[in-house]
């Protein structure tokens, strides 16, 4: 069966460091890769997917980036956080529109 | 281009209560439709799909959704509220087609609050 990971559950940063967040996935192969963001009251914001290595598609323009270096990874990144960085981050997966996405547990990022 | 709209971004219910939750959705070819739950600290779990078989879909913890195509409509309902269904609810739309394969148009979201 198909398994999705997401790590750090929780992490505290300051301003102006940087973030990595990672995302596998296991049980599966090419799949779609997906990074939301969800802030309070805001819904879900969907922030980059991927169809395939290095195939990345920026949905909004801010401080953040993504890369797939592997097949089943996915990676959310960035150089200077800020403080409106902080949100709910989530990352899924799907084969297909028919299949509907899959999600990890998220990482709760608080920038201070 | 997808879009949902979710009607109420709160809805609160007495427990043995019926549940509605309402969705509507535009789409320019046949859509898949989609609701999520997520509870507090959580990602996002699939409750039920519709991908154009049977109109009325049933999913996981007793609840249900309707397609109408003429209302544009995937409202979600339960006929007896619980405790434990009180979460937020995502209503969701997709398609197949061309580089957005599977990407997923969320609405808002709803706030189900279950009193006792």
């Amino acid at each position: 069966s198909q398994t999705i990971h997401q790590w750090p559950a929780t992490l505290v940063q300051p301003v102006g460091s940087p973030l990595s967040l990672e995302c596998t996935v296991e049980g599966t192969s090419n799949p779609n890769l997906y990074w939301y963001r969800q802030a309070a009251g805001r819904g879900l914001q969907l922030l980059f997917y991927s169809v395939g290595i290095g195939q990345i598609s920026s949905e909004v323009p801010q401080n953040l980036s993504a890369s797939r270096p592997q097949d089943r990874q996915f990676i959310l990144s960035s150089k200077k956080l800020l403080l409106s960085d902080s949100g709910f981050y989530l990352c899924a997966w799907s084969l297909q529109g028919a299949s509907g996405a899959f999600f990890g547990q998220g990482t709760r990022l608080t920038v201070v | 281009a997808q879009s949902v709209t979710q009607l109420g971004s709160h809805v609160s219910v007495s427990e043995g209560a019926l549940v509605l939750l309402r969705c509507n959705y535009s789409s320019s070819v046949p859509p898949y439709l989609f609701w999520y739950v997520q509870y507090p600290n959580q990602g996002l779990q699939l409750l039920l799909k519709y991908t154009s078989a049977a109109t009325l879909v049933k999913g996981i913890n007793g609840f249900e959704a309707e397609f109408k195509k003429s209302e544009t409509s995937f409202h979600l309902t339960k006929p007896s509220a619980h405790m434990s269904d009180a979460a937020e609810y995502f209503c969701a739309v997709s398609d197949d087609r061309g580089s957005t394969l599977g990407r997923l148009y969320f609405g808002r979201g709803t706030q189900l609050t279950v009193w006792p």
